[in-house]
């Protein structure tokens, strides 16, 4: 099973918002609510951002929000921050009873 | 304090297998589903396998299945990964993961995340 796709990168200035998207199939995004997104800075562990399509983990930032339509999922961060910098993963259960990410969005704050 | 701890990493030829294990603490292991998951060096995120709270349930990704197996030890607390005729692009660090608090039979988000080992293969 191939990969979510996501973009390579995105970039946004401080206080902007951007937009992360995650297209999948009928058979994981497009089938479940199982959407979860993680950030990861270098050399790091990731972190669990949201989950279940639209819900913030605990004590995540309410900058940070999800959605989905079809079978892509969005992840937008408004009021960009330098803190934000970092490598983001989107994931979903499939009907195979398996996880799969995405490949990942390097986003850099201008 | 849930803590989650991988280990058993290290430098193995192609062809050659390798056990990982993963050290868990601070919730009831019995009742948590439990992941695998590795990262290549500078690429993304691979999910690998989950098991059941039990033991009895398992699902692999394609690009392990036959050659990796997921088990557990649940009088130890302990999360394992066999794996055999490891392969040069298995090179990786392994991380090993649970759900959020509450969500403990849902291996679709991964909360606690292990330091991670690495693996690789070369020859």
């Amino acid at each position: 099973q191939s990969a979510l796709t996501q973009p390579a990168s995105v970039s946004g200035s401080p206080g902007q918002s951007i937009t992360i998207s995650c297209t999948g199939t009928i058979s994981d995004v497009g089938l479940y609510h199982y959407v979860s997104w993680y950030q990861q800075y270098p050399g790091k562990v990731p972190k669990l951002m949201i989950y279940d399509v639209a819900y913030r983990s605990s004590g995540v930032s309410d900058r940070f929000s999800g959605s989905k339509s079809g079978n892509t999922a969005s992840l937008t961060i408004s009021g960009l921050q330098a803190e934000d910098e970092a490598d983001y993963y989107c994931s979903s259960y499939t009907n195979n009873n398996t996880v799969i990410f995405g490949g990942g969005t390097k986003l850099t704050v201008l | 304090e849930v803590q989650v701890l991988a280990s058993g990493g290290g430098l193995v030829q192609p062809g050659e297998s390798l056990r990982l294990s993963c050290a868990a603490s601070g919730f009831t292991f019995a009742i948590t589903t439990m992941t695998w998951v590795r990262q290549a060096p500078g690429k993304g995120l691979e999910w690998l396998s989950g098991i059941s709270g039990s033991g009895r349930d398992t699902f692999y990704a394609d690009s392990v299945m036959g050659r990796f197996t997921i088990s557990r030890d649940n009088s130890k607390n302990t999360l394992f990964l066999q794996m055999h005729s490891l392969r040069v692009e298995d090179t990786a660090i392994y991380f090993c993961a649970r759900p959020p608090e509450g969500y403990d039979t849902d291996w679709s988000k991964l909360a606690f995340w292990g330091q991670g080992t690495l693996v690789t293969v070369s020859s």
